[in-house]
């Protein structure tokens, strides 16, 4: 079946801009994690959505933001870009959410480079 | 916030040497989570580890969980190029739905 898929793949944007990143998760699965990977920070958690719902939200400024539509497609927006907003923007998909019992599968994630 | 410690952060060895790699809290996981990385793609889970002491096997790879469950330990038997790859430990606390992940190993097998 097909996997996590995340659209674009490479981006570059203008400081002050607003990017939107999509995420299109394994089919039957509900929940779709989003998280940002930078080299000095690593991979830090952004949010999680199952049923069109905000279940979790990790540490990051209101400027990220993002939704679940009803065929748990995801997209996230980050607005005001800043310099420091240039990472690997990965998507996960889950039957149930994150848990132990539940395999995660990660998209190729989405490029995004700040100038 | 939950803080997991991995070390090294980079090793660099040849092919056939053996190599450990460590992954550390100061808090108890309820479980735990070994993923490999490689370039221009996204983790991809390798084992799940739940029950102190316990120990599981991925062909040449070993996963550790310690019995107090605050650390994590993977060993790479004869390691090949083909295990290059930035190796992430990740853990779950209490009933919580947030998955945290360690700062990765970043593996280089040398032909």
């Amino acid at each position: 079946k097909a996997g996590v898929t995340q659209t674009p793949r490479y981006l570059i944007k203008t400081r002050g801009q607003q990017v939107t990143l999509s995420c299109s998760p394994i089919s039957g699965h509900r929940s779709v994690s989003w998280y940002q990977q930078t080299p000095g920070q690593g991979l830090q958690f952004l949010f999680e959505y199952f049923s069109e719902t905000q279940r979790n939200k990790g540490n990051f400024p209101g400027r990220f933001s993002g939704r679940q539509f009803s065929n748990s497609r995801s997209e996230m927006n980050v607005s005001t870009l800043e310099l420091g907003d240039s990472a690997l923007y990965l998507c996960a998909s889950s039957l149930e959410g994150p848990s132990s019992g539940n395999t995660i599968y990660f998209g190729e994630g989405s490029w995004l480079t700040v100038v | 916030t939950q803080l997991l410690e991995q070390s090294p952060q980079f090793l660099s060895i040849q092919e056939g040497e053996n190599l450990t790699v460590y992954c550390n809290s100061s808090s108890v996981f309820s479980s735990l989570q070994w993923y490999r990385q490689e370039p221009g793609e996204g983790p991809v889970l390798l084992v799940t580890v739940v029950t102190g002491g316990e120990v599981k096997k991925l062909k040449r790879l070993t996963f550790q969980f310690g019995d107090a469950r605050k650390d994590s330990s993977l060993h790479i038997t004869a390691a090949q190029p083909g295990d290059t790859g930035l190796y992430l430990c990740a853990g779950f606390w209490g009933s919580a739905r947030q998955l945290t992940f360690g700062s990765g190993t970043q593996l280089t097998v040398l032909p």
